[in-house]
């Protein structure tokens, strides 16, 4: 079964520094593609980082970069100089359809403190 | 600027009324879908469509229908609405081809009293 899992419920970390929000995930396709998404206190979904399974470098966006270990099943969101806005849902998500649906894993709510 | 709207932030309704919650995309998509978050459990797909008039059964329809009349609406719908339907929905939208991001609306918390 296709199952993504997010093991931190809720984590701190100091502003300024890095983090780490892990995911694993499950499927026997060999082509699928890995979303991260951030969702503050306001609700709205804001899409961070992709990576596709194919892809033979890990993905970066600005502070966001995706540690992808494929033989591991893992996609993990690395967030570097954390800033106090960073403070919100996490969510990993994974497609195996392209343009289709999305299982999501159960988020991490990341807390930075000043 | 994309955008996917949803017609209400917060909805209050009480049980055994038919509720309609709407979606709107201005970017063309053809796919839609409806989630529903609960604490503790993600995002969980109710429906989904990939063009008009076409819908397709997430992993919890049970107790929801969907409408598709026109690309750019996709309507969720509780047939009688109970207490556990208590939840935030969100609607999303993506293009059919390639893995690309869904874009979501800004979401609907709905309370059923």
């Amino acid at each position: 079964a296709q199952k993504i899992t997010q093991t931190q419920p809720g984590m701190f970390v100091q502003e300024k520094e890095a983090v780490t929000l892990d995911c694993t995930y499950d499927t026997s396709d060999p082509s699928y593609g890995l979303f991260w998404y951030k969702q503050p206190s306001s609700g709205e979904m804001i899409f961070l980082i992709y990576q596709g399974s194919y892809d033979q470098q890990n993905a970066t966006e600005g502070r966001y970069s995706l540690n992808f270990q494929k033989a591991r099943k893992s996609a993990n969101l690395v967030i570097s100089a954390s800033q106090l806005g960073d403070s919100a849902m996490y969510f990993c998500a994974m497609s195996h359809n392209q343009g289709g649906k999305l299982i999501f894993g159960q988020g991490t709510e990341l807390s930075v403190k000043p | 600027d994309v955008k996917v709207t949803q017609s209400s932030r917060y909805l209050v309704k009480r049980t055994g009324e038919k509720v309609f919650l709407e979606c709107v995309q201005d970017m063309d998509h053809e796919n839609m879908f409806w989630y529903r978050q609960d604490p503790g459990l993600g995002l969980r797909l109710i429906y989904f469509s990939y063009d008009v008039k076409m819908k397709e059964k997430g992993d919890i329809p049970e107790g929801y229908s969907v409408s598709r009349e026109k690309k750019e609406r996709f309507s969720l719908i509780l047939e009688s609405a109970s207490t556990n339907q208590t939840s935030m929905y969100l609607c999303a939208s993506s293009p059919p081809t390639g893995y690309q991001p869904q874009h979501f609306g800004d979401g609907t918390r709905l309370s059923i009293l």
